[in-house]
């Protein structure tokens, strides 16, 4: 069975740094792509960042291009999200979501940026 | 203009059918796009339906119901989810997504009514 783990949420205040984890298992990890995508409270679905399977292909959405990065270890079957000088409009339930068409997605973590 | 528009709410009757649009920005032609297409209840990750780029090229989601289906309307420029004999556990929220421009890219959502 294919599961996805978010881990690392919690609150922060602005212009603080996060690093958020995905932790995979039913799959093997190192042949897929990986995607983040964030959901704001009462919200759509906003895509983030994108990672191929060797990690040497990656995109990211504007919004967070220059603050967040995103990385994995295919050793650790993990996929990770640093999110650096974070802002209130961060605020949101993080997800990872396998493969190009996003077709299993984590549970989710809250981010909660606020003083 | 957001490139892909979704209507906000639509509201349908226990085994009618619903079709869901998703609308691409005026200079994008809807049959060059892949459209894939995700459902997500309150309190739940959004789980993925199915993808769609022609009727010879269209996957659907493990486990996922073959009520559920895609197409095209090229003279609207949208992609369509149909879903076929609504049940009410059908009620939620649907975004529709495409690659554009080396990202992902998110309609607002549509949240289906059954009643």
């Amino acid at each position: 069975e294919v599961q996805l783990v978010e881990s690392g949420g919690g609150l922060v205040q602005p212009g603080g740094s996060l690093r958020l984890s995905c932790a995979a298992s039913g799959f093997t990890f190192s042949n897929y792509e990986m995607n983040w995508v964030r959901q704001a409270p009462g919200k759509g679905l906003e895509w983030l960042s994108h990672i191929s399977s060797s990690g040497s292909s990656i995109y990211y959405t504007d919004s967070v291009k220059g603050r967040f990065t995103i990385s994995r270890d295919n050793a650790k079957n993990s996929l990770y999200l640093q999110m650096d000088s974070l802002r209130a409009e961060d605020t949101a339930v993080y997800y990872c979501a396998r493969d190009w068409a996003l077709d299993y997605w984590g549970q989710g973590t809250l981010v909660t940026v606020s003083s | 203009q957001a490139v892909l528009t979704q209507p906000a709410s639509l509201s349908a009757s226990p085994g009618a059918s619903a079709s869901l649009a998703c609308t691409l920005r005026s200079g994008i032609n809807v049959g060059a796009y892949r459209i894939y297409w995700y459902q997500q209840k309150p309190g739940s990750p959004p789980q993925y339906l199915l993808n769609y780029k022609s009727d010879s090229d269209k996957q659907q989601g493990s486990g996922v119901p073959s009520r559920f289906s895609g197409s095209k309307d090229a003279s609207a420029n949208a992609g369509i989810l149909l879903i076929s004999g609504l049940q009410s556990e059908d009620e939620a929220d649907y975004y529709c997504m495409t690659w554009h421009s080396s990202a992902w890219v998110f309609g607002g959502g549509t949240k289906l009514t059954v009643l």
